[in-house]
Formats: C-alpha cells, structure tokens, sequence
C-alpha cells in the first residue's frame, strides 16, 4: 500500500447505527486530518492531529469522535447521525514542517481517496 | 471571519490558457495553496506560494499579492485532462495548528 487509504469507500447507513471509519498513511507523516466535503461547499476541516495534539473544529457535532491510536491511523467513529450529514469524509496527512513564511509555511497535504456516507 | 472566494465555475478550449482567481479576506498566513480534484477523486496538491510573486510548474503557474489579497492560478496549454475543480488554501497564523482552510472551489470545464 502506498499513499493514504480509506475504509471503506462507501457506506450506507441508518440514523441508529454505529460506524467507523478507517485512515492510514503510509508516508511516514507526523499529521492527520479528516474532512467534510458536500456538494458545492468548500472542504470543511473537522480533526487534526499534529504530534499527538488534537485540534478541532468547534462547530463539528459530537456524533463524529475521531481516534488517532499512532502517526499512521486514523479513525472517525459516527454515531446517531443525521441526513444531513451525508457527504464524502476524506482523510488526509502531511508532515509537519513548524511555522514560518517562504517554503516553511508549506503544508502540502495528501488525500485519501474518501468514504461516500449516505445516511438514511 | 476568514474567507477564500473563488469563480464557482470557468469554461475555456484546449490548447488556451485560463486563470483562475482566489480573493481572500483574511490575515495571518503563512502562504497559498492549489489543489486539484478530479470528479470522483482525491485533491491533490498542484502549488505553493509563501511569499509574493509568480511560482511557476511545468504547465502551471501560481501568484500571490499579500497587498492586494489575491492569488490566482494558471494553466496552460490547457489539456482535456485538466477539467476539474481547484481549491485555493490558506494556512493560518495558529500556534499548535496544522490546518488548511480552504476556498470555495472553481469548477473548470475544457471543452475541444
């Protein structure tokens, strides 16, 4: 395997079940990310994990927890979600490079290929 | 609040060249991404501008003006290939954060 990859690519679920989602990178990078994408809105950040820190986007629900066992796997555990929440959840890492301007400020990121939720 | 604006949607011929437009209303970042997304695809990093002026990639070229609040990114020689959507991105001034956010995505159609 190489890259970011994403279980499972689609998945259909009802309002009471309990899923997961699964992310793992095999690039050796120190940060992992999940995203939001809905049809004509901007990628919406929901998670990081940066060295072990989390950061996260204050207006995501609590029906989505994330889990980040080690720098190489990611989880997003859904649970009791809503239709509305069905969108294309992408996974994504990159290595952490510290602040700064010029190339220092980069950070470039790589993305899985998504999970297609559909919630009914 | 922070936002990146982009054209919803440009059409242009193969062989042309198009420029597409990101206009922010934001402080504090460290520089200007694009990435690319083909239907159905993941996004995938095309250029980086951390400080102003042209970065230029093969058939691809990025600006930055920080006075202006702009960015663009353009492409060349414009293939079939190259219909997709792009997203310029921002990385903001946060201690501890890693995070891109990014604009509203131009979708770009290449028509023969």
């Amino acid at each position: 395997e190489t890259g970011v990859t994403q279980t499972p690519r689609h998945l259909v679920m009802g309002m009471t079940n309990k899923k997961s989602l699964k992310c793992e990178q095999h690039l050796g990078h120190n940060a992992m990310y999940w995203y939001k994408q809905s049809a004509k809105k901007p990628l919406e950040l929901m998670f990081v994990y940066s060295l072990e820190e989390r950061v996260e986007n204050n207006s995501v629900p609590s029906r989505f927890s994330p889990e980040c066992p080690n720098s190489s796997h990611l989880f997003l555990h859904l649970h009791t979600l809503q239709p509305e929440d069905s969108a294309l959840y992408l996974c994504a890492s990159s290595q952490d490079r510290g602040t700064g301007f010029g190339r220092g400020g980069l950070n470039e990121q790589f993305f899985g290929p998504g999970t297609r939720l559909t919630v009914l | 609040g922070q936002s990146l604006e982009q054209p919803s949607e440009v059409t242009a011929v193969e062989g042309a060249i198009v420029q597409i437009n990101c206009t922010y209303q934001t402080s504090g970042f460290y520089g200007l991404s694009w990435y690319q997304q083909h239907d159905g695809g993941a996004p995938t990093f095309l250029s980086y501008n951390g400080l102003d002026g042209l970065e230029e990639t093969g058939r691809f070229s990025s600006f930055l003006s920080r006075s202006d609040s702009y960015g663009y990114l353009l492409l060349q020689e414009l293939q079939m290939k190259d219909s997709a959507s792009y997203f310029c991105a921002v990385r903001f001034f946060q201690t501890g954060a890693n995070n891109l956010f990014f604009g509203t995505g131009t979708r770009l159609t290449v028509i023969p």
